[in-house]
Order: C-alpha cells, then sequence, then structure tokens
C-alpha cells in the first residue's frame, strides 16, 4: 500500500495559537488528500479534500477560515488549526488515493490538545 | 447520501474464535467497501476491500462478503489472535475520487 507520513504524532498547544499538520506522500504522487477528524471512541469525520494546486473543498459544518488547508505539490498538504481552543482538541489523520485507484490510506495520525 | 451502520459495536471473543462484523448502506451507487483496523493512537490500516462486482474475497484469515441485494457485508476474522485486537471499520464509496463513508466502528478485543 501507499506510504503516508504525518508529522507531529501529537502536538500539545495553548489556546490561541496556531498548529501546522503536515501529511506526506512518500512512494507516489496525490492529486487527492483528503483531512478526517476523530473524537475519542467515534468514527471518522471528512473535514475538507484538497486538490493539488487548488483550493480544498470543506465539508458541511467546517470552517475553513479556521482549518486552512494548503495542498501545494503533489505530495504535501498541510492543515492548520488556526487560533486553536480546547474544543479543537482532537485526533486528525490525513489520507490519500492512489492514482486511477479508488483504495484510500491514511497517515498515523495527530493527537491535538489545546490548553 | 449514503448511510453505512455497523454492527456490533463491541465484540469480544476467545483467542483461536472467529469473530464477525457486519456492515449495510444504503446507496446502490456504491461500489467499494473497505475495512480498516485502527489500534489505539494510530491512523486506520487498510486490511482488506471488495468491489461490487465480487461477492467474496480472502486474504489469509480475514475474509469479506458482500450482498449486493441487501446491501450489506461483513469482515470474517478466523483464529482470532490477541494482536488481532483494535478497531474495526467498514467503509463504501462510489470509488476513485469519491467520499468515503464509514461505519461508526467495532472494538474486537480477543482474550487470550
Amino acid at each position: 500500500g501507499a506510504v503516508v507520513s504525518q508529522h507531529p504524532s501529537w502536538v500539545i498547544c495553548k489556546s490561541g495559537t496556531s498548529v501546522k499538520i503536515e501529511c506526506r506522500s512518500l512512494d507516489f504522487q496525490a492529486t487527492t488528500m483528503f483531512w478526517y477528524r476523530q473524537f475519542p471512541k467515534q468514527s471518522l469525520m471528512l473535514m475538507a479534500t484538497s486538490n493539488e494546486g487548488s483550493k480544498a473543498t470543506y465539508e458541511q459544518g467546517v470552517e475553513k477560515d479556521k482549518f486552512l488547508i494548503n495542498h501545494a505539490s503533489l505530495t504535501l498538504s498541510t492543515l492548520t488549526v488556526t487560533s486553536a481552543h480546547p474544543e479543537d482538541s482532537s485526533f486528525y489523520i490525513c489520507s490519500v488515493q492512489t492514482g486511477g485507484s479508488e483504495k484510500l490510506f491514511f497517515g498515523s495520525g495527530t493527537q491535538l490538545s489545546v490548553l | 447520501g449514503e448511510n453505512v451502520e455497523q454492527h456490533p459495536s463491541t465484540l469480544s471473543v476467545q483467542e483461536g474464535d472467529s469473530a464477525v462484523i457486519k456492515c449495510t448502506y444504503s446507496d446502490s451507487a456504491s461500489n467499494y467497501f473497505p475495512w480498516y483496523k485502527q489500534e489505539l493512537g494510530k491512523g486506520p490500516q487498510l486490511i482488506i476491500d471488495i468491489r461490487s462486482n465480487v461477492g467474496e474475497k480472502k486474504d489469509q484469515r480475514i475474509a469479506v462478503t458482500l450482498n449486493k441485494t441487501a446491501k450489506h457485508f461483513s469482515l470474517h476474522i478466523t483464529e482470532t489472535q490477541p494482536e488481532d485486537s483494535a478497531v474495526y471499520f467498514c467503509a463504501a464509496s462510489q470509488g476513485n475520487f469519491n467520499k468515503f463513508y464509514f461505519g461508526s466502528g467495532t472494538k474486537l478485543n480477543v482474550k487470550p
């Protein structure tokens, strides 16, 4: 399967600060990446679809000004949580879909804790 | 839109026994059904998948069956081992570049 690298694996920050999470596709070029959010003991919630070179498509209810997504290259997408607050604390996971295949591969996730 | 339901939410089995997790979906246009295993603090890992033109697929101790008419698919794990303990998610999709709809997850506990 595809190798998806996500960093950092965990981050603790103060309320009001911004946090950037990186997602890299290591062994292939990904034109589309997806960002998910997961609360404890819950399923995966799609936040946005990130397309290389264009604006991300956000799901209903997800604030695009709060969760900034950049997909500047075919191997890198970033999620920036701006002015983070305790309610933003969650597990964030990126995923990629290989070109020509419907298979979806996930990164290792980032646990964000906002104090 | 698509709605995927997954049962049971928790499942405890004795090591060596089989485990079955079931999912139903609502949209007949869905044609790709993957299963993921998620260990604590990690991202989901694709363990097996099936396309709608196939009724069953097997990979060693893991198998998936699909009933298109009834719109349900199941994950079967035989000869369970403690390392199979994790949360398993089913999903449905209409293929490449389309959204994935996930079930609510099943926490499998394999007791030694």
